[in-house]
């Protein structure tokens, strides 16, 4: 079941902040966000553990709720470089395999 | 040293055509996965292998999709008989162990069939 993010897309201008949420259907252990530009590879941004500390990541931090089976990404004084579409990512659990299911995305733009 | 390296960076096939994508992964990664990039979506999830081992395959849209990592480095996705609806970035990731392990992804490999 892929995970469902929330807002789909946000208009940002530089100096705002932002919060995009993720949410599954399944128990989550760790959760993963990814950042891609237009035309290019998603990038790692971090990843959060079941049990673990909130992460950072320049001024993107990220916080994850076992029990609700949510994470948000929250970004802080947005920056035009942080324009791209933001992706979670939650591990499948099933039989021999661990897969990376990537959420639906939020578009997210930051302009001048 | 060098990242994930994908090729050919860009592919148009003739419907019909048999394509071959090949994935170069970061040297000592185990895990490999290949997602499906639709224009406007998420990757969506194809293969994964740990050193030579296909362990899931279940997202491959159909038989004419084969992919393998014989010698547990580099991988290919093999795609027979393409059709339109195969028109896609496909994308190679690799990771150096488990879940807690980052997706290290290539520049993908935009095919357009004809």
């Amino acid at each position: 079941q892929q995970p469902v993010q929330s807002p789909q897309a946000v208009i940002l201008r530089e100096g705002e902040d932002a919060v995009i949420n993720c949410s599954s259907s399944k128990a989550l252990y760790s959760v993963h966000w990814y950042r891609q530009k237009h035309g290019e590879a998603p990038v790692f941004l971090m990843i959060l553990l079941k049990g673990g500390e909130q992460m950072r990541h320049e001024k993107i931090s990220a916080s994850f709720n076992e029990k609700k089976q949510q994470s948000s990404l929250y970004l802080t004084a947005s920056q035009l470089s942080y324009s791209g579409t933001y992706f979670c990512g939650t591990y499948d659990y099933g039989g021999a395999t661990n897969k990376l299911i990537f959420g639906t995305g939020t578009l997210l733009a930051v302009q001048p | 040293g060098a990242g994930v390296s994908q090729s050919p960076r860009y592919k148009v096939a003739k419907r019909g055509q048999d394509v071959a994508l090949r994935c170069d992964p970061i040297s000592g990664h185990v895990s490999l996965f290949w997602y499906q990039q639709a224009l406007g979506q998420g990757p969506e999830f194809l293969t994964y292998f740990q050193n030579e081992a296909q362990l899931d395959k279940s997202g491959l849209p159909s038989d004419r999709f084969f992919a393998e990592r014989p010698e547990g480095s580099v991988s290919t996705l093999k795609i027979q008989r393409t059709q339109q609806e195969d028109s896609a970035v496909y994308l190679c990731a690799s990771s150096s162990g488990d879940s807690s392990s980052p997706l290290h992804f290539g520049n993908g490999t935009r095919l357009t069939v004809t």
